[in-house]
């Protein structure tokens, strides 16, 4: 199985910062990387997709860059709507999620 | 409107059964490989299964947690996906997702969930 790890679990941000969140995968997953934003009782939201794809109506302050073992969530400009919990995907070899980042404000 | 909404869930012993369902709306369902995802009490998400259409042959994968108690059926005629769940522990509890798979793949559409408790 391939495991995806996260960092930081938790991160602490102003309004306007810029915020960068690791995934870490155990092997190779290419570019078959999602991104999801969740909020407290609300279902997962997809961002980004393909590593570095925005889905449509998602706000181009959020973007995805990286391949292969190492890929990064970027949100520019941090929002009052942005605090949420993200978490990473793979979709290489069937479906496997990271434990989250919390971005919590500071 | 394109969406995704659960049913079924509820409070269950150990050992007993269970079956959701997730009705789709808003978007032609018979072309969709659908998904079903949960998620435990203040913990992070978990594939659960995932079936394929009936084009690419209606076949399932499951997670290892629940294959051999779990299984996912759809009906498109009723725009429907449905997740059996059988000899449920209490590990299973958990909110369970249906989402719909973008390219087969990445989860571009989610249903709000519904709460399945295993308690004696």
């Amino acid at each position: 199985d391939i495991q995806m790890t996260q960092s930081p679990s938790t991160l602490s941000a102003s309004v306007g910062d810029r915020v960068t969140i690791t995934c870490r995968a155990s092997q190779s997953v290419s570019i078959w990387l999602a991104w999801y934003q969740q909020k407290p009782g609300k279902a997962p939201k997809l961002l980004i997709y393909k590593a570095s794809s925005l889905e449509s109506g998602v706000p181009s302050r959020f973007s995805g860059s990286g391949s292969g073992t190492e890929f990064t969530l970027t949100i520019s400009s941090l929002q009052p709507d942005d605090f949420a919990t993200y978490y990473c995907q793979q979709y290489n070899n069937y479906w496997t999620f990271g434990q989250g980042t919390k971005v919590e404000i500071k | 409107e394109v969406q995704l909404v659960e049913s079924g869930g509820g409070l269950a012993k150990p050992g007993g059964s269970l079956r959701l369902s997730c009705a789709a709306s808003g978007f032609t369902f018979t072309n969709a490989w659908m998904t079903w995802v949960r998620q435990a009490p203040g913990k992070g998400l978990a594939w659960v299964g995932r079936i394929k259409t009936k084009n690419d042959g209606g076949t399932t994968d499951y997670a290892a947690p629940v294959t051999g108690r779990f299984t996912i059926s759809r009906d498109d005629s009723k725009n429907t996906l449905y997740l059996q769940m059988n000899s449920l522990k209490t590990e299973d509890t958990a909110v369970y997702y249906c989402a719909r798979g973008a390219e087969g793949w990445y989860f571009d559409l989610w249903g709000r969930g519904t709460l399945v408790t295993v308690s004696s």
